[in-house]
C-alpha cells in the first residue's frame, strides 16, 4: 500500500474484554515495530518483527499483550482482559530492513480506550 | 540502556521566526543514530531530520537543521523561518547500531503563533 494502515483508528472497549488492533505495513518491509503512546509519555517499545519473527517481545508489559506477523506483511496485535491502563494510543512502524538508519514508516495508530 | 530526555514539554514561536528544540540521550555505544519525528494531530509521525554518530557535520532539510554535540550527548533541532504547519509534537530518538530498538523522548510540542 501507499503508507502504513491501522485499524481501527479508535476502538472503545469494556474492562475486561479482549481486542484486536491491526497493521498494515508496507508491501516490501521486513522490519515492522509496534510502540504504545500514554498521555504525556514517550513512545514505549512493545515488540519489534523481522519478517514473521519476533527477535525481540521484551516491551510487551504482561502476558495479556501478544502479537503475531504472517506472510511478511500484516501483524495483529491482542490485548485480552483489557484494564483501563492500557488505554493508549498503539503506534505502528515498518522499514525497508533493520538497519540502524532506516526511516521508520508509522501508520496514524489506534486509540484505544478502556471504559 | 539507552535514555532519550527532552525537557521542554512545551514550546512556542511567532511565525517566521527561529526556534530550536533540546534533546540529551545517554548510551555506552558509539555508534549511533539520531532521529527527530513530528507528530501532526493526524498522530502520523513522520520523519524530519537523522544524523549519523559518526558523521561531524549537522544534518540539515531545508528549513530544519540540527546542533549535534557528541561529547555532551545532545541533539538539538532548529527550525527556520517557523510555519503554521510546523505546530505539531517533535520527538527526538536514538537508535544504536545493535539492538533492535528506537528510544522516543517524552516530547516537544511546538505551538506557532500566527
Amino acid at each position: 500500500g501507499a503508507g502504513v494502515s491501522q485499524s481501527p483508528s479508535n476502538k472503545v472497549t469494556e474492562k475486561g474484554k479482549d481486542v484486536e488492533l491491526r497493521c498494515d505495513p508496507i508491501s516490501g518491509h521486513t522490519a515492522l515495530y509496534w510502540y504504545r503512546q500514554s498521555l504525556g509519555q514517550g513512545l514505549e517499545f512493545l515488540i519489534y518483527f523481522q519478517g514473521n519473527s519476533a527477535p525481540d517481545k521484551s516491551g510487551l508489559p504482561s502476558d495479556r499483550f501478544s502479537a503475531e506477523r504472517t506472510g511478511g506483511s500484516v501483524s495483529t496485535l491482542t490485548i485480552q482482559r483489557t484494564q483501563q491502563e492500557d488505554s493508549a494510543v498503539y503506534l505502528c512502524a515498518s522499514s525497508q530492513d533493520r538497519r540502524a538508519n532506516e526511516k521508520l514508516f508509522f501508520g496514524s495508530g489506534t486509540q484505544l480506550s478502556v471504559l | 540502556a539507552q535514555t532519550v530526555t527532552q525537557s521542554q514539554p512545551e514550546m512556542s514561536v511567532q511565525e517566521a521566526e527561529t526556534v530550536t528544540l533540546s534533546c540529551t540521550y545517554d548510551t555506552s555505544e558509539s555508534n549511533y543514530y539520531l532521529f527527530w519525528y513530528k507528530q501532526p494531530p493526524s498522530r502520523q509521525m513522520i520523519l524530519v531530520i537523522r544524523q549519523e554518530a559518526y558523521k561531524q557535520q549537522n544534518a540539515t532539510e531545508n528549513r530544519f537543521s540540527v546542533n549535534f554535540q557528541k561529547a555532551a550527548k545532545s541533539f538539538s533541532l532548529k527550525i527556520s523561518d517557523s510555519q503554521l504547519g510546523d505546530t505539531a509534537m517533535y520527538f527526538c530518538a536514538f537508535k544504536g547500531y545493535t539492538g533492535n530498538q528506537f528510544y522516543f523522548g517524552t516530547g516537544t510540542s511546538l505551538t506557532v503563533i500566527p
